[in-house]
């Protein structure tokens, strides 16, 4: 089974921040990398997809890379409304892991 | 717009059975797979289901293999999650979630989610 990593498990940031997130599989999963934005009470969001596509309507300052094994969620000028957990989840094989996240909160 | 809106949680004891349903309005539901995501009272999100868009292919996680059952009705654009034998660690917000990339669950990207409905299994 593929194993998702992700660092940090939080961190504390300031609005107009540049935040980044780096999630890590245990093996190759090529670009089969997701992100989701997840607020307390809310379902997850789809921010990113295949590891750099932008989800419709998702603000521009949300930016994603990486191939293999190592890939990053980029926040360029954190906003209040991005004050939230981030989760990765690998498409690649079966059980289709989620990240254990990272919650992103106010400095 | 689309719209998934589960049903069927609640309080259930150790080894009883539950079923949740997902009603799905806002897109073609028989053109997309769909899936089950859950997630633990302050915890982390794990996949659970997933069935294509013509039920023929269907896939567990392993902690849920042989418990549960996913089924469709698209006449009826409704996703169900049989869960049998229940145990407490299947304690969850139990998600619906259609799948961006079509018809099929081999490589799933979750677009759209319901707002979930709780299980607690307790005695």
């Amino acid at each position: 089974d593929i194993q998702m990593t992700q660092s940090p498990s939080s961190l504390s940031a300031s609005v107009g921040d540049r935040v980044t997130i780096t999630c890590r599989a245990s093996q190759s999963i090529s670009r089969y990398l997701n992100w989701y934005q997840q607020k307390p009470g809310k379902a997850p969001k789809l921010l990113i997809y295949a590891a750099s596509s932008l989800q419709s309507g998702v603000p521009s300052r949300f930016s994603g890379s990486g191939s293999g094994t190592d890939f990053t969620l980029t926040i360029n000028s954190l906003q209040p409304e991005d004050f939230a957990t981030y989760y990765c989840q690998q498409s690649y094989s079966t059980l289709f892991a989620f990240g254990p996240g990272t919650k992103v909160d106010f400095k | 717009e689309v719209q998934l809106v589960e049903s069927g949680g609640g309080l259930v004891q150790p080894g009883r059975s539950l079923r949740l349903s997902c009603a799905a309005s806002g897109f073609t539901f028989d053109d997309y797979a769909m899936h089950w995501v859950r997630q633990p009272p302050g915890k982390g999100l794990e996949w659970v289901s997933g069935i294509s868009w013509n039920s023929g292919n269907r896939g567990y996680a392993d902690s849920v293999k042989g418990r549960f059952t996913i089924s469709r009705d698209n006449a009826k654009n409704s996703l169900y999650l049989q869960m049998n034998s229940l145990r407490p660690e299947d304690t969850a917000l139990y998600y619906c979630a259609k799948d961006k990339r079509g018809g099929n669950i081999g490589s799933p990207t979750f677009d759209y989610w319901g707002q979930g409905t709780l299980v607690t299994v307790s005695s």
